[in-house]
């Protein structure tokens, strides 16, 4: 299988610190995006860091990108309790087609 | 704008009925994909769609299943006879295929389905 390995599978953390969650993947890829899904709703993007580029900032997430390790890492700054939801890394592995391949997901938790 | 949309959101069936998930597009979207996502299993990609033809659908777990996309802004996706391990839920996606890539997924708000 192509999926992506994420970890932890579960953070739970205290609003104001930051969480870090990180992505493997195993062959070589376009891009690698990640996705937000809140309980019972589908998945929002989040942000997309191209294979040449190694780092991505948007409002208080940041992206970085590690192609000679496969991985790659979701930073939230200064969380909130909205942020509380499963984020997934997803890839558009080269000469895989036209289509992504999810990774199993961290549940975030910020708790007041 | 309407985002994609989605019907049913929540299905319930017995077992060895037929059940069909309805999924339409953002407009200008050229392609179109389906997932499902089940605890066990995570998110799989079931088929996917570009200007109404299927590119891949080696995802499709049998031959119980089977999608259509008749034109840009409606696609179908069909379990008959349905069985209780296709309980999941089923999301369908859009986006604007790039040149080689694979841009940004807009996401329905998915169809829960339950197979007694």
């Amino acid at each position: 299988s192509q999926q992506g390995e994420e970890d932890p599978q579960a953070l739970s953390i205290q609003e104001g610190e930051n969480a870090t969650m990180n992505c493997s993947y195993k062959t070589s890829i376009n891009n690698l995006q990640w996705y937000r899904q809140n309980s019972g709703r589908g998945l929002v993007h989040l942000i997309l860091i191209r294979s040449n580029e190694r780092e991505k900032h948007s409002g208080r997430l940041r992206v970085t990108l590690d192609t000679s390790k496969k991985s790659s890492s979701l930073l939230i700054t200064a969380s909130r309790a909205a942020d509380t939801a499963s984020y997934f890394c997803a890839t558009d592995y080269r000469g895989g087609g036209n289509k992504l391949t999810f990774g199993t997901g961290t549940q975030l938790k910020v708790e007041l | 704008d309407a985002g994609v949309i989605q019907s049913p959101r929540h299905e319930v069936t017995e077992m060895g009925q037929e059940v069909t998930l309805r999924c339409k597009p953002i407009s200008g979207h050229n392609s179109l994909f389906w997932y499902r996502q089940t605890m066990m299993r995570g998110l799989e990609l079931l088929i996917y769609f570009n200007n109404n033809v299927p590119i891949d659908d080696s995802g499709m777990p049998e031959d119980r299943f089977s999608a259509k996309m008749p034109n840009a802004s409606f696609s179908t996706l069909k379990i008959q006879p349905s069985e209780p391990r296709d309980s999941a839920v089923y999301f369908c996606a859009s986006s604007i295929p790039g040149q080689g890539v694979t841009g940004e997924l807009f996401f329905g708000e998915g169809s829960r389905l339950t197979v007694l």
